[in-house]
């Protein structure tokens, strides 16, 4: 079965870190592009970031350039997301996504169950 | 850089067709992907690069573009199509390519 768990979630306080993970099986990860998207409570899915399938591509959204850093290590099937400089803004759920190698255009077919991240004093 | 809209609710009775649409700014983007989102869970990807279903999503649900704008198409709704739905698109002209939609809330009466 493909499973993607994320994990590293919590109450922080603002100017404060966090390191979400984000587990792979059942797939060959490797593979595989994959992204960080996120959902404020009661809002809409606003995508964060992506890192290609070997890691040498990288985008951020405006609202996390400088701030948030994601990685890849694909021997322990893992992602991960560094987001530094957290903001009252900043909480949501994340979602780690795998993305699609059937899209010609990247969408993304497998999502985590997602983890909070909560930003507030 | 693309921006995606989408009426924020449509609502409708069981057994009718729902077209959910979203339009894009500039015209010519390449593909859209449909996700479907109900309370409390993940989204779910129900079609992609505009028309393709992945498995396991019923035939129901369909998609198609013109002139700029794409749509979802939800025939004989159910009421377990109520959720949100959100499209996305990837910019290959932006350093933030993937854009998401702001969503349309489909409500079954």
């Amino acid at each position: 079965q493909v499973h993607l768990v994320e994990s590293g979630g919590g109450l922080v306080k603002p100017g404060g870190s966090l390191r979400l993970s984000c587990t792979a099986s059942g797939f060959i990860f490797r593979d595989y592009y994959m992204s960080w998207i996120r959902q404020a409570p009661g809002k809409g899915l606003e995508w964060v970031s992506y890192i290609s399938s070997g890691g040498d591509t990288i985008f951020y959204a405006d609202s996390v350039r400088g701030r948030f850093t994601i990685s890849r290590v694909n021997a322990n099937n893992s992602l991960y997301l560094q987001m530094n400089s957290l903001r009252a803004e900043d909480t949501a759920v994340y979602y780690c996504a795998r993305g699609s190698l059937t899209s010609v255009w990247y969408s993304f077919d497998i999502w985590g169950q997602g983890t909070m991240a909560t930003v507030s004093s | 850089s693309y921006v995606l809209t989408q009426t924020p609710s449509v609502s409708l009775a069981p057994g009718q067709t729902a077209r959910i649409t979203c339009g894009e700014n500039n015209i010519g983007f390449e593909t859209v992907h449909w996700y479907q989102q109900k309370p409390g869970q993940a989204p779910v990807l129900v079609v992609y690069d505009d028309r393709h279903r992945p498995s396991g999503v019923p035939e129901r649900f369909s998609g198609s573009t013109s002139g700029g704008t794409a749509t979802l198409t939800i025939s004989t709704v159910e009421a377990g199509d109520e959720a949100d739905y959100y499209c996305q698109a990837w910019d290959s002209s932006s350093d933030h390519p993937v854009v998401f939609g702001g969503g349309t809330k489909l409500t079954v009466l």
